[in-house]
């Protein structure tokens, strides 16, 4: 069974920093490409970054470049992202998402998330 | 950006009704778009990938069409688990943008 599961989330002050993880299991994850989302609560969802799957390109979405850094350890079958200078604002549920092996950036499946509060 | 907008933001329907969802992109994405399907507290899901191809495991109740700016997710006769939320998304351009949303509630 192909599963995803995020760790990391906390409670941090705002300009502190985090380092979320997700472990893939039930499939080969040096193939896919990697994907993090996230959704604010009660909001909709937000794409954040994606990575190839041999780690050798990244995508980010534009307003978090800089502050945000996606990674992967493909002996380890690990996902990560890096997050500094935290904002308010980033409060989310994140969430880790594999691409499609046809059409990477659309995402199949998704792990049950973890959370992220940025609050003083 | 391509923003995508999705309507209604809420529709109000019985178990056994058609369901009929509506994502509008701000330029073509040619057929690039997918659909998610995400039930209170859980994860967002996938059910429609390129317009149209459901993906692995999503009943044939579930269809999608459109084409460049307009697009349709179609549930043919409503179960009980799928009164849930509907997003759209793109991957035409970058940013990988979605949509709001669109409620499904029973009536």
């Amino acid at each position: 069974e192909v599963q995803l599961v995020e760790s990391g989330g906390a409670l941090v002050q705002p300009g502190g920093s985090l380092r979320l993880s997700c472990a893939a299991s039930g499939f080969t994850f040096s193939n896919y490409w990697m994907n993090w989302a996230r959704q604010a609560p009660g909001k909709g969802l937000e794409w954040v970054a994606n990575i190839k799957s041999d780690g050798s390109v990244k995508y980010y979405l534009d307003s978090l470049k800089g502050r945000f850094a996606i990674s992967r350890d493909n002996a380890k079958d690990s996902l990560y992202l890096h997050m500094n200078s935290l904002r308010v604002e980033d409060t989310a549920v994140y969430y880790c998402a594999r691409g499609l092996e046809s059409t990477p950036n659309h995402f199949d499946p998704w792990g049950q998330g973890t959370l992220v509060t940025v609050s003083s | 950006e391509i923003v995508l907008t999705q309507s209604p933001a809420a529709l109000s329907l019985s178990p056994g009704e058609r369901a009929t969802l509506s994502c509008r992109a701000s330029q073509s994405v040619s057929s690039y778009l997918a659909w998610y399907q995400q039930r209170p507290g859980q994860a967002p899901r996938l059910l429609i990938y390129d317009v149209s191809n459901r993906a692995t495991g999503i009943p044939a109740r579930f269809s999608g069409s459109g084409s460049e700016t307009d697009f349709t997710l179609t549930i043919s006769s409503l179960e009980p688990e799928d009164f849930a939320v509907y997003y759209c998304q793109q991957r035409r351009n970058w940013p990988l943008t979605f949509g709001g949303g669109t409620k499904v509630e029973i009536k």
